[in-house]
């Protein structure tokens, strides 16, 4: 079964704080891929960073970093120096490649995490 | 400017009453999807399609269908909308050989009464 879990439903932080946004996925497959959405209030969905299976190594955009270990099958996110304006839900996703032609692309979400940054 | 577009934006309706919500791409993307996301649940995805005239269900396909005539749009159609059919509504598509990155549409807040 493929599976994705955010066990944290609701985080809330005073700005200048750092936040660390759990995410934790099961699959059988080998390669497959991880992605980061932010939906802020206004409810669109931003893309925030993909990662296949085969690239390990994390990966920092601003106050924005990302941790991926396959050993725990865990992909988390970390804003450092929250601002009000981080304030979204994040939903973490997972997306196993079938390859070739058979590839449906299809996103596996977690439950999603609402972040409140209070000032 | 490249984008998925959905619409309506916001519909309140009743039980019953047939409904479709229209999605269209101007990427000329092979692939599309509608998902819903309810609270606790994430999102999920209804129904795919991998081009135009191949459909599939996805993992909550129950009381909706979907048409792939032309290769830009991917209407989700319900029937019969019920009330346990309210929802935020996302449309989605992608290249066939984008890494499955997927541009999501603004989401459509569908309220059955």
């Amino acid at each position: 079964a493929q599976k994705v879990t955010q066990a944290q439903t609701e985080i809330s932080v005073v700005e200048k704080e750092d936040v660390t946004l759990d995410c934790v996925y099961e699959t059988r497959d080998t390669t497959y891929y991880l992605f980061w959405y932010k939906q802020p209030p206004s409810g669109e969905l931003v893309f925030l960073i993909r990662r296949n299976s085969f690239d390990e190594q994390n990966e920092i955009s601003g106050r924005y970093s990302w941790n991926f270990q396959k050993s725990t099958s865990s992909f988390n996110f970390t804003i450092t120096a929250s601002q009000v304006v981080d304030s979204a839900v994040y939903f973490c996703a997972l997306s196993p490649f079938e390859g070739g032609s058979s590839n449906t692309g299809k996103l596996i979400f977690g439950q999603g995490t609402t972040l409140q940054v209070k000032p | 400017e490249a984008q998925v577009t959905q619409n309506p934006r916001y519909l309140i309706t009743v039980t019953g009453k047939k409904l479709t919500v229209t999605c269209s791409q101007n990427m000329n993307h092979e692939y599309m999807s509608w998902y819903r996301q309810d609270p606790g649940l994430g999102l999920r995805q209804i129904y795919y399609s991998m081009n135009v005239e191949v459909t599939d269900k996805g993992d909550v396909p129950e009381g909706y269908k979907v048409s792939r005539k032309e290769k830009r749009n991917f209407p989700l159609i319900l029937e019969s909308p019920s009330p346990n059919q309210t929802s935020l509504y996302f449309c989605a598509s992608r290249r066939e050989s984008s890494y499955n990155e997927q541009f999501f549409g603004p989401g459509t807040r569908l309220t059955v009464l």
